[in-house]
Parts: C-alpha cells; structure tokens; sequence
C-alpha cells in the first residue's frame, strides 16, 4: 500500500499566524489520467472528517480561501494562512492513488 | 440536502457479527459510490474499502477482505457494511463516506461499534 507520512503530528499556533502541515507519499500519486489524487480533511473535535481539497490544491466549494494545497509527485503541503480558533482538529491528507488501495496519513493535530 | 444517516451504536461479543447501515438523501443514490472508513479510539483514520453503488461491484482492503461485505440496497438508498468474526481490535467509530469525484464528500455521523466480553 502507498503510505502518508504527515509531519508534524502537532502543531499550536497562534491566532492570525500561519501554519503548514506537509504529506509525503512512498510513490509518485500522478494518475494515468493526468490528476494527482492527493486530498485534505479535518476531524473538528466530535464531529466526522470532512473534505477541505481535492487534487492537491483545489478548494471544496464553501472551505475558506485561508486554506490551500500545494505539491506534486510526492511532497505536499496543506496551508493555512491565518489560523482561527475555528480551525482546531486533526487535519489528515489521503490518496486515492488509481487501483490501489487509498491511504490516510497519521493526522496532524492542531491546536490553538 | 445531501445526507448520510447511519444506524446506531452496537455492542458485540467477540466473534459475533454487526451490520451498520447508511441511508442515503438528497442526490441519486445510484450515482456515486460509498465508501467505508473506520476510526479506532483515539486512533486515526483507516479506509476500508468501497461499493460502487450503481453496479454492485467492491473493492475491499487487504486487511478487511476476508471479514467484511459492502451491500447496498437501491430501492432504500441504503448502503450496509457487515463485519464477521468480531475482535476486541474492531472497536471503532465506522463511517461512510459518498464518493464524488473531488473525494469523499459528505460523511456520515459514524457508528461506534463495541466489541466487549
């Protein structure tokens, strides 16, 4: 299976600073179809995981323009320009890499 | 809008087997597939594989293969996941998830599922 390595696994940060949450996959997740299939979610503290971005660095319709992705082949990068207390959770990247199975990194803890 | 309502938290002997339930509302329930993604205290999150709803066919991580079924149900827009030979290890928070093509989007609420002698 194509293993997520998330660094770090914890991470406080203050109000209105940024924060960067990087993912390195085992093997290259370019897609025969020309799409990287890199995605990023939050666990809210009690509530299910929910889908943030989709091919590395697009925005699901309604997540705030403070977060973005960015990478390619094996190295990405979950950011967050300006931390709100909103933000709390665990931030996990998954891949769903073809016919492989999918994988989830460990998860990054985020904290104010 | 678009839901997924799961069924609610079990209790289970070791060896025994659970069914968890996730109907399906406000989109074409034959339309995507489900996948099924399950959480352990305090642990992260492990994708067990998936039903392509619309056709039936699976596919199953190698881990759950031999101990779990995906099923679905079109005329209750309901997708099961069935796990067999339950262990003390299967205590987790089970969720599914619709998958679109940007990813898995929504989840369900999950589904605690406790293996205790």
């Amino acid at each position: 299976d194509i293993g997520l390595t998330q660094t770090p696994l914890s991470l406080s940060v203050t109000p209105g600073q940024p924060a960067s949450i990087s993912c390195k996959s085992s093997e290259s997740l370019l897609n025969s179809d020309g799409k990287t299939h890199l995605y990023w979610y939050v666990q809210k503290p009690g509530q299910s995981p929910q889908l943030l971005i989709y091919q590395v660095s697009r925005r699901l319709s309604g997540v705030s323009e403070r977060f973005s992705g960015s990478g390619s082949g094996t190295d990405f990068t979950l950011t967050i320009s300006r931390v709100e207390a909103e933000d709390v959770g665990v931030y996990y990247c998954m891949q769903g890499f073809q016919e492989t199975p999918w994988t989830f990194g460990q998860g990054t803890k985020v904290d104010i | 809008q678009v839901q997924l309502v799961q069924s609610g938290a079990e209790v289970k002997r070791p060896g025994a087997s659970v069914r968890v339930s996730c109907k399906a509302s406000g989109y074409d329930f034959t339309d995507f597939g489900i996948h099924w993604v399950r959480q352990a205290p305090g642990q992260g999150l492990e994708w067990m594989g998936w039903i392509n709803i619309g056709k039936g066919n699976t596919k199953y991580s190698q881990k759950f293969q031999d101990r779990v079924t995906f099923t679905r149900d079109i005329s209750a827009t309901t997708a099961y996941l069935d796990v067999r030979s339950l262990r003390f290890e299967d205590t987790a928070v089970y969720y599914c998830a619709r998958r679109i093509l940007a990813g898995l989007t929504p989840w369900g609420q999950g589904t605690l599922v406790t293996v205790s002698s």
